[in-house]
This record gives structure tokens, C-alpha cells and sequence, in this order.
């Protein structure tokens, strides 16, 4: 299995509060995702990264802020949590081959409940 | 960003061969059309991917037809353990890889 960790696994946040999600690999890829999965909704991305400090906003980036300053971190920031936020999240990494694009790998997921 | 249809839910038995078709009319000259499984409590894991005609690893066929508006993933000879979320999606593989995952489909195998 690809490298990659998320923490917290699981957390319960109030309305209002920050919130920051961590998403570690050791692959050393160059592309990193954040995704939401809702029931009904599949998974929805985020915001995406191509590189150290290079970021761009997903389908659903609204609420949700990201930084990388690494490789091999990628973090999601929920500035002031919200109720719909609810949600499992995954993180995923993917690098490109000289083939196709090359899948991506996803993380355990972290289960966020906002009350 | 070309978009799938896929449908939302299927049901098979053990033993048979299961063919999931995607819709993608708009897809782009540069994207490829790529597959993934999901079980419940876990991300979603890389099955195939393909650009044109078919493609075939040791778990699943994909087939696309010459106008690459849709394509069909074969899983032959499914199992209970097959029983999960497929999804269909389509992207470019230049500059990074913004997806669309969409609903997938569930398939239920039943025994």
C-alpha cells in the first residue's frame, strides 16, 4: 500500500471552531488531493495541489483552505467549522508516468462530525 | 472538465461476468478514462485505466469504443468480495489530474 496517512482518524468538532486535517506520504509524489465523500454525493474534490506551494480549488473549495509546504504534507483547514462539513474526508496522492496518468492512492479517510 | 453518467446501482450473482457502462460525451482529445473500486470504510482503489479500444490487467477488461463516449468495464466471473462502488472517470493527464469522481455505481453481488 502506498504511503499515506491522514490525522486525525477521527474528530468531533462545535460549529465555529477551526479545524485542520493533516495528509502525510512518503512517496515523494508530486500531486495531492482532498476529497469529501458524502452519502449520495460519491466523492467530491477540494482543492488539489501540483507542487510545494502550488494549489488550486476543487468542485467544493468553498469553506476550506489548504497549504503545502512540503512534499509530503498537504493540509486542509476548515477556518470555522459548519454543520454541513460533516463528512469523511481522504486524502490522495498521484504522480504522472510516462504511460497515462498515473492512479491515485488514497489515504484511511478522516471521519469530521461537526456539532 | 468532461463529466460521467454511470448507473446508480446493479446487482449480480457470483459466477457472472459484469459489464458497467460510462457515459462521457464530452471527453477531450487528451483525457484518458480511468476506474476505480471503493469498499465501504476505505478510499477508493485504482482498477484500470485506457485512452482507446481495450484494455485488460489481471482484475477487470475496459472497453472503448472508437468515438470514446463512453466505455464499459468488464469484471469477469465476480465474487461476493466484488460487491463495492465503481467509479468512471475521465481526466487529463497533462498538468495534473483535477477529477470528477461522481455517484459510481454499487454493484451488489449476491450469492
Amino acid at each position: 500500500d502506498a504511503g499515506i496517512t491522514q490525522s486525525p482518524r477521527h474528530k468531533v468538532t462545535e460549529t465555529g471552531t477551526p479545524v485542520t486535517l493533516r495528509c502525510h506520504q512518503t512517496e515523494n509524489h508530486r500531486y495531492m488531493y482532498w476529497y469529501r465523500q458524502d452519502p449520495g454525493h460519491g466523492l467530491r474534490l477540494i482543492h488539489y495541489s501540483y507542487g510545494v506551494k502550488d494549489t488550486d480549488k476543487g468542485e467544493v473549495s468553498d469553506g476550506y483552505s489548504v497549504s503545502r509546504s512540503k512534499t509530503e504534507d498537504f493540509l486542509l483547514t476548515l477556518e470555522s467549522a459548519t454543520s454541513s462539513q460533516t463528512s469523511v474526508y481522504f486524502c490522495a496522492i498521484s504522480e504522472l508516468t510516462g504511460t497515462g496518468i498515473a492512479e491515485q492512492y488514497f489515504g484511511p479517510g478522516t471521519r469530521l462530525t461537526v456539532t | 472538465l468532461a463529466k460521467t453518467t454511470q448507473p446508480i446501482s446493479m446487482d449480480s450473482y457470483e459466477g457472472q461476468e459484469v459489464n458497467i457502462t460510462c457515459s462521457h460525451n464530452n471527453i477531450a482529445t487528451n483525457d484518458y478514462i480511468t476506474w476505480y473500486q471503493q469498499f465501504p470504510s476505505q478510499g477508493p482503489r485504482f482498477i484500470i485505466q485506457g485512452y482507446k479500444t481495450k484494455v485488460t490487467n489481471e482484475v477487470a477488461s475496459l472497453f472503448i469504443p472508437a468515438d470514446r463516449k463512453s466505455s464499459t468495464l468488464s469484471l469477469p466471473r465476480v465474487s461476493l468480495s466484488d460487491t463495492a462502488v465503481y467509479y468512471c472517470l475521465v481526466g487529463d493527464r497533462t498538468g495534473g489530474f483535477k477529477t470528477i469522481f461522481g455517484a459510481g455505481t454499487r454493484l451488489f453481488v449476491k450469492a
